[in-house]
């Protein structure tokens, strides 16, 4: 069974960048397509981007275009998001959720427990 | 980007109804749409997809249906764990987005 842990809540002043990781574990992770998706305190899922370990290469929402880098290393089936230029607006949980079969599509069929990210001065 | 919206935002709902949620998107997605229940202070959890399928462990009394830009999900026989919110979220092209939500509360 695919299992997602995340890594821990931070706290992040504005202005700055957070990064939070997935790592995955019992299924294809290289095949997998990772989605990372949001949501703020109250409100509703917001899909942030993506990537295909396999391919290397991700994609993101057009809003997150400049802030967002999306990353996987294959090596320890571990993903990453970056977002920079923090804003209070930013403050949600964050989660990492992937399908193990990317040919299918970037549906989410395996979710991590989510990562609290606070920004705050 | 493709746009998602959902109707009702809000549905009160008693013990064995039958319940439909409506989502629609701003252009032809074809089949490509999911639907997710999530509980508060949980991840969510994918109902459905590429429309109509039943995901992993998901009982039959949900279903979906649709395609192009109108779909529905329903749950026939209610029950009291499947009192959440739903979205749908389409994958078709580079960007996935989702709907609003649906809260199914007690009538």
């Amino acid at each position: 069974q695919v299992r997602l842990v995340q890594s821990g809540a931070e706290v992040k002043k504005p202005g700055s960048s957070v990064k939070v990781s997935c790592r995955a574990s019992g299924g294809t992770f290289s095949k997998s397509a990772v989605s990372w998706v949001r949501q703020a305190p109250g409100q509703g899922l917001e899909w942030m981007g993506g990537i295909v370990p396999m391919f290397g290469r991700g994609n993101n929402a057009q809003k997150f275009k400049d802030r967002v880098t999306i990353t996987a290393d294959k090596s320890t089936s571990t993903a990453y998001i970056e977002l920079n230029s923090l804003t209070s607006e930013d403050t949600a949980v964050y989660y990492c959720a992937l399908n193990d079969d990317s040919l299918t599509g970037y549906y989410c069929v395996h979710w991590g427990q989510g990562t609290l990210v606070t920004v705050s001065s | 980007d493709i746009q998602m919206t959902q109707f009702p935002s809000t549905l009160s709902a008693s013990v064995g109804d039958r319940v439909t949620i409506t989502c629609r998107a701003s252009q032809n997605i074809e089949t490509w749409l999911a639907w997710y229940q999530q509980k508060p202070g949980k991840a969510p959890r994918l109902l459905i997809y590429k429309a109509s399928i039943l995901g992993s462990g998901v009982p039959s009394t949900f279903s979906g249906s649709g395609s192009g830009t109108a779909f529905t999900l329903t749950i026939t026989n209610l029950q009291p764990d499947d009192f959440a919110t739903y979205y749908c979220q389409q994958y078709n092209g580079f960007s996935r987005t989702f709907g609003p939500g649906t809260k199914v509360d007690v009538k």
